[in-house]
């Protein structure tokens, strides 16, 4: 059981838009950064967003973050078959003092 | 460009204890970053386990506190990992990864290519 909250999983075609959520609360999300992995089969995972909306350098434009209370949203648009992947939302608990991960999110690329 | 390493037995019999090292290279390990484990069990999601500072300051998730100690050694930089007690529910490719504090607010912005660990007699 994950302390944050994503969807098991989400899909759409090619050059669509697709969203995922991850809720949590005011431990985490509420009053931490949230940040976004990008993990393909095999490999380790990859920052994706920091700081709730923020790109490392290399990351295309297509991928967009934001937060909104208790509750932050990736955003993936022009989707490519290379995007199929598994996707992690990550923060700070401060009651927990210590890190958590949303259960990951597997998108699908049609 | 900071690079991670992660090595140590990929079996570990039951009761016993699970001991990784990760390397960290481009970079030193003596700065304000906090130096974390993760793992994830086979076809599972990620699970932050902890992490040091380059002083020894340590954080542990709740659920292992009582089974894992990390420590750094900054003269070698590297920091470690053990996981005492192992059963079968510890078997997991554990990644080391770095916790910015300067990049970002907290993110984790290099990792290892993990190691996978069998728990098994």
């Amino acid at each position: 059981q994950s302390v944050l909250t994503q969807p098991p999983s989400v899909s759409a075609a090619p050059g669509q838009k697709v969203t995922i959520a991850c809720s949590g609360s005011t431990s985490n999300i509420g009053n931490n950064y949230v940040s976004w992995y990008q993990q393909l089969p095999g490999t380790a995972p990859k920052l994706l967003i920091y700081d709730n909306n923020k790109r490392p350098s290399g990351i295309p434009d297509r991928f967009s973050g934001s937060k909104s209370g208790t509750s932050a949203t990736l955003a993936i648009t022009g989707l490519q078959t290379g995007d199929e992947a598994d996707y992690y939302c990550g923060t700070w608990d401060t009651a927990l003092s210590a890190g958590v991960f949303g259960g990951g999110t597997k998108l699908t690329v049609l | 460009q900071v690079r991670l390493q992660e090595s140590g037995p990929g079996l570990v019999k039951p009761s016993g204890t699970l001991s990784l090292t990760c390397v960290v290279s481009g970079g030193s390990i003596s700065t304000s970053d906090w130096w974390t484990w993760v793992r994830q069990p086979p076809g599972k999601g990620l699970e932050w386990i902890g992490e040091i500072s380059h002083s020894g300051s340590t954080d542990y998730t709740p659920s292992l506190q009582s089974r894992v100690t990390i420590s750094v050694d900054n003269s070698k930089n590297q920091f470690s990992l053990n996981v005492f007690s192992v059963t079968a529910a510890d078997t997991a490719i554990y990644f080391c990864a770095r916790r910015s504090t300067k990049t970002c607010y907290g993110c984790f912005d290099f990792w290892g290519q993990g190691a996978l660990v069998t728990v098994s007699s």
